[in-house]
């Protein structure tokens, strides 16, 4: 399967433990990004890469939030001291994008589940 | 700043129907516009995109959507419903430089 990668797809955790998320884009995307969907809303964008470098964060990302792609390959999303906020599916997607422009398609992971007890 | 209203929550459809998803969008130029669909447990899939030119845009599964700038909508329709369209689906746009914006969803349930 040469798709967008996702792991764990679930996680149930108590609050205050930290968890950490994976994604796998597909191979020649230079282009990672991570959302954020709740119940009843679409996905809410909360940082971009390109590369190896964060070039975008949202404001929906607090201080508890980071998120790595090291070699411009895999990312993870971390979040530490969880809340039950951070209850939600994290979604990752990669696209190949040409210079700044961004009008390429995003192809989406199956997403990770986050559950905070 | 740029928003996508999807103002129905629910729409239920019987099979062989015809279907149409409105959105709306808030945006100051002319948007690139996306259409995706989300089954439950999946990731979202593109169904069509309208960057320029055409307004009447052909996408996947037999699905098109219509650009009209003076409503500032973007209509996802499709002639006959099926049972596996049931799903969620989400309208969404970028600048060309900005990331994605979606909309909150509508969910489509077909009925027998």
């Amino acid at each position: 399967d040469t798709g967008v990668s996702q792991n764990p797809r679930h996680k149930i955790t108590k609050r205050g433990q930290n968890v950490t998320f994976r994604c796998d884009p597909i191979s020649e995307h230079n282009r990672l990004y991570w959302y954020r969907q709740t119940l009843g809303q679409g996905p809410e964008f909360l940082t971009y890469f390109q590369n190896e470098a964060q070039l975008e964060k949202s404001r929906l990302l607090s201080d508890r939030f980071s998120a790595e792609r090291p070699k411009g390959s895999f990312s993870t999303l971390e979040i530490q001291r969880t809340e039950q906020g951070d209850s939600a599916m994290y979604l990752c997607a990669s696209s190949l994008a040409k210079g700044h422009a961004n009008t390429g398609e995003l192809f989406f992971g199956e997403g990770s589940r986050l559950t905070v007890l | 700043a740029q928003s996508v209203t999807q103002p129905d929550i629910h729409i239920t459809v019987s099979e062989g129907a015809s279907l149409e998803l409105r959105c709306n969008y808030s945006y100051g130029a002319t948007p690139y516009l996306f259409w995706y669909v989300q089954s439950p447990g999946q990731g979202l899939q593109l169904l069509l995109k309208y960057f320029s030119g055409d307004t009447l845009v052909q996408g996947i599964k037999g699905f098109e959507a219509e650009f009209k700038r003076s409503q500032s909508s973007f209509n996802l329709r499709k002639p006959s419903v099926h049972w596996s369209d049931a799903a969620e689906y989400f309208c969404a746009l970028n600048s060309g430089y900005s990331t994605l914006t979606f909309g909150k969803g509508t969910m489509l349930l077909v009925s027998p």
